[in-house]
């Protein structure tokens, strides 16, 4: 079964440094999809960078990176010179196949993200 | 446009009461879905629509009713609901396939009371 596991429930920065946000998944699809979304205290899920099983490179979104390392089964989100408008709650994912002609989001339980001054 | 609008924001309503969730989204995609969402959780796949077909229901009660009338809209009707059916309800699109980001309106946050 596909699981998104993110351990950090919580996490704290200071403006202007760099955090890292952990993600592990288990698949054992050789091809699957990995997405990290933003969700503000306003609600909406605002799709922050994806990364592909296949894809050589780690991707790159502005502030926003994944280490992607497939061998261990993680693509952690890097954001850089954090800002008081990253405080959000982040969520990693992976497209899974659902039904017989589907894919759907499954969700890590996320990490609540502060920054402060 | 890279927009899904979700209506109403908010809605109240009581545990007899008949109300509908809508949905839009321009941007050609051909699936939809419907998440819901309780507090300080994830969202919780409920249907997803392919090509205007209800492809998955996650086993969700008939209490929640979902209509998809054609490639730009998604309905969500609410019958009879409980307390414990307050959450967030979100609504997202995507192209088919495992490998595109889906985009998610800002949600309907429902009370029923």
């Amino acid at each position: 079964a596909q699981k998104i596991t993110q351990t950090q429930p919580g996490m704290f920065v200071q403006e202007k440094e760099a955090v890292t946000l952990d993600c592990t998944y288990d698949t054992s699809d050789p091809s699957y999809g990995l997405f990290w979304y933003k969700q503000p205290s306003s609600g909406e899920m605002i799709f922050l960078i994806y990364q592909g099983s296949y894809d050589q490179q780690n991707a790159t979104e502005g502030r926003y990176s994944l280490n992607f390392q497939k061998a261990r089964k993680s693509a952690n989100l890097v954001i850089s010179a954090s800002q008081l408008g990253d405080s959000a709650m982040y969520f990693c994912a992976m497209r899974v196949p659902k039904g017989n002609s589907g894919y759907a989001l499954n969700f890590g339980k996320g990490t609540s993200l502060l920054v402060t001054p | 446009d890279t927009e899904v609008t979700q209506t109403p924001k908010h809605l109240v309503m009581g545990m007899t009461n008949k109300k509908s969730l809508k949905c839009e989204q321009h941007m050609g995609h051909r699936a939809m879905y419907w998440y819901k969402q309780k507090a300080k959780k994830p969202p919780e796949l409920m249907f997803v629509y392919s090509y205007e077909k209800l492809s998955i229901n996650e086993s969700v009660p008939s209490r929640f009713s979902p209509e998809c009338p054609n490639s730009s809209l998604l309905n969500l009707h609410l019958h009879a609901l409980q307390p414990e059916d307050s959450a967030l309800y979100l609504c997202a699109s995507s192209h088919l396939g495992f490998n595109t980001e889906a985009f998610f309106g800002q949600g309907t946050r429902l009370t029923v009371v």
